[in-house]
């Protein structure tokens, strides 16, 4: 059973709109949802993170939105650039296993020029 | 600054044979684990440790080993290498504490068996 889906897995947007990445999760145990970025032959970067007891945080020109009720989380990218184009993982983890963290299968993201 | 260092980059290796994939890490993180990740899903994660000399299962452990006789080191073993182990290999370190703090990622081990 997979307890964290993206189950978009890919996107294209035009430059300068709204990317809106989707990430859904089953364990209510999780407390902290991280969003990673990954570049091809590169390893994942870390771009912003979300406390469970928060609905949301903005980071420049990117905002991750939680709904705990739904189990839902999203990140929002405004304005989108040609350079934002790389996968992108959501990640879970709670305080009960060391912290470790559970991942989604990404979602790939075009922006167009 | 280097980060997380894996070593090598690729590897091609022949069904049954044996390796280790280097992992270090100069950040001081108490916190090391390697991922596997094959075309299309997530990361798994494989084992990890939360400190030196302490080492624990992941989701998908089987066919590999792992020590961490210091803090900087996470060496990951396959032990009889299969196909099904054909994969980008990941390492992370982050530092103790809550789940908020991030990972930190090497650029993979590309890994070939034949």
């Amino acid at each position: 059973d997979q307890q964290v889906k993206q189950n978009s897995p890919s996107l294209s947007v035009q430059e300068g709109r709204i990317s809106i990445l989707n990430c859904d999760y089953t364990n209510s145990m999780f407390d902290y949802f991280l969003w990673y970025k990954k570049y091809p032959a590169e390893g994942p970067t870390f771009l912003i993170s979300i406390s469970s007891i928060k609905d949301k945080n903005e980071d420049g020109r990117f905002t991750v939105f939680l709904n705990k009720s739904a189990k839902h989380l999203s990140l929002h990218i405004v304005p989108s650039q040609p350079g934002d184009s790389a996968v992108y993982f959501c990640a879970a983890s709670d305080n009960t296993n060391a912290g470790k963290s559970t991942f989604g299968d990404g979602t790939t993201l075009t922006v167009k020029p | 600054n280097a980060g997380v260092t894996q070593t090598p980059k690729f590897q091609v290796l022949k069904t049954g044979q044996s390796m280790t994939l280097q992992c270090a890490q100069d950040m001081n993180h108490e916190y090391m684990s390697w991922y596997r990740q094959d075309p299309g899903m997530g990361l798994r994660l494989i084992h990890y440790s939360v400190g030196a000399g302490i080492t624990d299962q992941g989701e998908v452990p089987n066919g590999y080993n792992v020590s961490r006789s210091t803090t900087e080191d996470f060496p990951l073993r396959l032990l009889s290498a299969a196909p099904s182990q054909t994969s980008v290999y990941f390492c992370a370190s982050r530092k103790a504490g809550t789940g908020a703090q991030p990972q930190h990622f090497g650029d993979g081990t590309r890994l070939s068996i034949l």
